[in-house]
């Protein structure tokens, strides 16, 4: 089946800790998306990459840090730098194309992080 | 500044009452809006992709419209299992793949 794959679906982390939350997706998509999803807040977007070995800062990028080594994957590390990292995390794919029909997001199923 | 404003916050309704849920926005130019279902604890599903002013689509009791500064998403005789959060987006015209611009969510409640 093709999809997108988050995992894990928790992680706890002490704080002061780095940690890392993994997206691997096989739809053969070019462009993959980091998002953060607070209680009764829509989601805001992190960092995004087009292309392999390249991405760019979302809304929120502080503390938080991303590669793009592969097509398929983009795992995304929380840093200890960000203050209040307790969030569900979102991961989505989508095409690279000219029509504008291409540009639709898939989400994965989610990562919820939580620092104790 | 692109803006995605979604109305009401949340929304209770008797099963069979039908309703309709708001998305204004603002930006430059759309590409494209977005509505997406999300249920609690899981990733957003999409439901559709709106283009033009004047452009409808239908999936079950779900109809998406567009104008061209806000969507309204038409719930005919919902059922219980349309509960849940519905989400609005959209991408501004600037160029292709540019992030999404998302609202802030109708919490849908279908009461038996």
């Amino acid at each position: 089946d093709g999809g997108i794959t988050q995992s894990p679906k928790y992680l706890f982390r002490k704080e002061g800790q780095n940690v890392t939350l993994s997206c691997e997706q096989n739809l053969n998509h070019d462009a993959m998306y980091w998002y953060r999803q607070d209680p009764g807040q829509g989601l805001r977007l992190i960092y995004y990459s087009q292309i392999v070995n390249d991405f760019q800062k979302g809304d929120i990028a502080e503390g938080y840090s991303v590669s793009r080594e592969k097509k398929e994957s983009f795992p995304l590390t929380v840093t200890s730098a960000q203050k209040n990292p307790t969030a569900f995390y979102l991961c989505a794919s989508s095409l690279l194309g000219g029509a504008a029909s291409q540009d639709t997001q898939y989400f994965g199923p989610g990562t919820r992080l939580t620092v104790l | 500044e692109d803006q995605v404003t979604q109305s009401p916050e949340a929304l209770r309704l008797q099963e069979g009452e039908s309703s309709s849920l708001n998305c204004s926005y603002t930006v430059s130019g759309l590409r494209g809006l977005f509505w997406y279902r999300q249920d609690p604890g899981k990733g957003p599903e999409f439901l559709f992709t709106l283009y033009s002013a004047g452009e409808e689509k239908e999936k079950e009791r779900l109809k998406a419209t567009l104008t061209k500064k806000e969507s309204f998403l038409h719930i005919t005789a919902p059922k219980p299992e349309d509960s849940a959060t519905y989400l609005c987006a959209v991408q501004p015209i600037y160029s292709g793949n540019t992030p999404l611009v998302f609202g802030k969510g109708t919490r849908l409640s279908v009461i038996a």
